[in-house]
């Protein structure tokens, strides 16, 4: 079984604060790093898909980067909205299976 | 269809009863998986679908858990004599291909054993 962790495991921040957080995962047998938000009561949706040592991905105020040598990405939030409460999850990606860390519990105060 | 569709959405069921959880992927998609979350952790794999194949069936927890997949379509998780530890959410998720994709998932299957 592989470890991958993240950090926090939860977070409260006030609406348009910035705010970021870390998965860890193994160095070896890498192939791609997903995040997903999961909200209440809906599935999970991917965010990204990140292959390349050094990848920067961004969708809106939300943006990811990767570090595959030490084995690590971070998730940034830009400007935190009510909206964006839900777990982050990252998925370490061997090529034919997913480990998923505990996931980051997002709250935003209004 | 158009998203990945799981039932039911709620099971209650006693202790040692069966139960089956049905997936139903998007079209098309070859690779779908089972994962569970039980109560303040994280998501266990539980197995791997390849077509009709399952490659990898190592996170199913004990022998009273098997899951099949017919069509290259739906699947179905069968957990005999159910226990209270079995309580959880059961999400199945499809991809074009094994770990080249991302994941989508279904709305789950909240298990609940009294």
């Amino acid at each position: 079984i592989l470890n991958v962790e993240q950090s926090p495991q939860s977070l409260h921040v006030q609406e348009g604060d910035s705010t970021n957080f870390t998965c860890s995962f193994p160095s070896s047998n890498f192939y791609a790093l997903h995040w997903y938000r999961w909200e209440t009561a809906k599935s999970p949706e991917a965010l990204f898909v990140m292959t390349l040592n050094g990848d920067e991905k961004k969708k809106g105020r939300i943006s990811a980067t990767l570090n595959t040598k030490e084995g690590y990405s971070y998730l940034y939030i830009k400007g935190s909205q009510p909206e964006d409460s839900a777990t982050y999850l990252c998925a370490f990606d061997t090529g034919n299976q997913f480990y998923f860390g505990t996931g980051t519990s997002l709250t935003v105060i209004p | 269809g158009a998203g990945v569709s799981q039932s039911p959405s709620n099971k209650v069921t006693e202790k040692g009863k069966d139960v089956e959880l049905r997936c139903d992927p998007i079209s098309g998609h070859t690779a779908l998986y089972w994962y569970r979350q039980r109560l303040g952790q994280g998501l266990e794999f539980l197995i791997y679908f390849q077509g009709n194949s399952a490659p990898d069936k190592s996170g199913l927890p004990s022998d009273r858990f098997s899951a099949e997949r017919t069509g290259e379509s739906v699947s179905t998780l069968t957990i005999q004599r159910t226990q209270q530890e079995d309580s959880a959410v059961y999400l199945c998720a499809s991809s074009l291909a094994g770990g080249h994709g991302e994941l989508f998932f279904g709305e789950g299957s909240r298990l609940t054993v009294l």
